[in-house]
């Protein structure tokens, strides 16, 4: 199993609609990144978390750290075509300080 | 400034055959890793640079794999006799410096390879 899960796997949302993808770890989460990907591109960075209770927002696309419970969510309002992708959590778990361990990914959809 | 790039983008082998893939960091990044992605999983950690300190190997699957850094920059991963199983796609990253609070990882394209 993965060390971190993300939900769901992949969601279809109206144009316009919001949505919300969770990350959970089954270790300690010592910093968290979200990321984008496109078909055959890299990864796009979004967001990094790195305290408990840490909240942060860039455009429509918001992202929470719950340390506690040790899972992130990423809410996205008002969804676009332009958020289609595959979004990814990876997150330091082994207090390497360097190494990332990742999820499994999300599909988003957007329909017009 | 450019991003980090990974070269060739495409790669089809017969299994059995090595490959080579490369990777340019960003410029003046002194960290380097390289993450495998195959379908529907998500990215495996491989290797770790961090300038002329050992690398961490710790994620290579198997000794057919391999990676250098030369110079502190360009760095190269190896799969000898390469098996169905080592299809997928192949992400380099580099960062500016040592340490996620440091900062984020650049990722590159990626090479998709496929081995036949």
């Amino acid at each position: 199993s993965q060390e971190l899960e993300q939900s769901p796997q992949s969601l279809i949302v109206q144009e316009g609609k919001n949505l919300t993808i969770n990350c959970t770890s089954s270790k300690t989460l010592y910093g968290l990144y979200w990321y984008k990907q496109k078909y055959g591109e890299g990864l796009i960075f979004l967001m990094m978390l790195q305290k408990g209770g840490e909240e942060k927002s860039h455009e429509k696309i918001t992202a929470k750290l719950d340390e506690k419970k040790q899972q992130s969510s990423l809410h996205i309002t008002a969804s676009q075509p332009s958020h289609a992708g595959i979004y990814l959590c990876g997150a330091d778990i082994g207090s390497n300080d360097y190494k990332l361990s990742f999820g499994a990914g999300t599909t988003v959809t957007v329909r017009a | 400034g450019a991003g980090v790039s990974q070269s060739p983008s495409n790669k089809v082998t017969e299994k059995g055959k090595d490959v080579e893939l490369r990777c340019d960091p960003i410029s003046g990044h002194t960290a380097l890793y390289w993450y495998r992605q195959s379908l529907g999983q998500g990215l495996e950690f491989l290797i770790y640079f961090q300038g002329n300190s050992a690398p961490d190997k710790s994620g290579l699957p198997s000794d057919r794999f391999s990676a250098e850094r030369t110079g502190g920059s360009v760095s190269t991963l190896t799969i000898q006799r390469t098996q169905q199983e080592d299809s997928a796609v192949y992400l380099c990253a580099s960062s500016l410096s040592p340490g996620l609070a440091n900062g984020e990882q650049f990722f590159g394209p990626g090479t998709r390879l496929t081995v036949l």
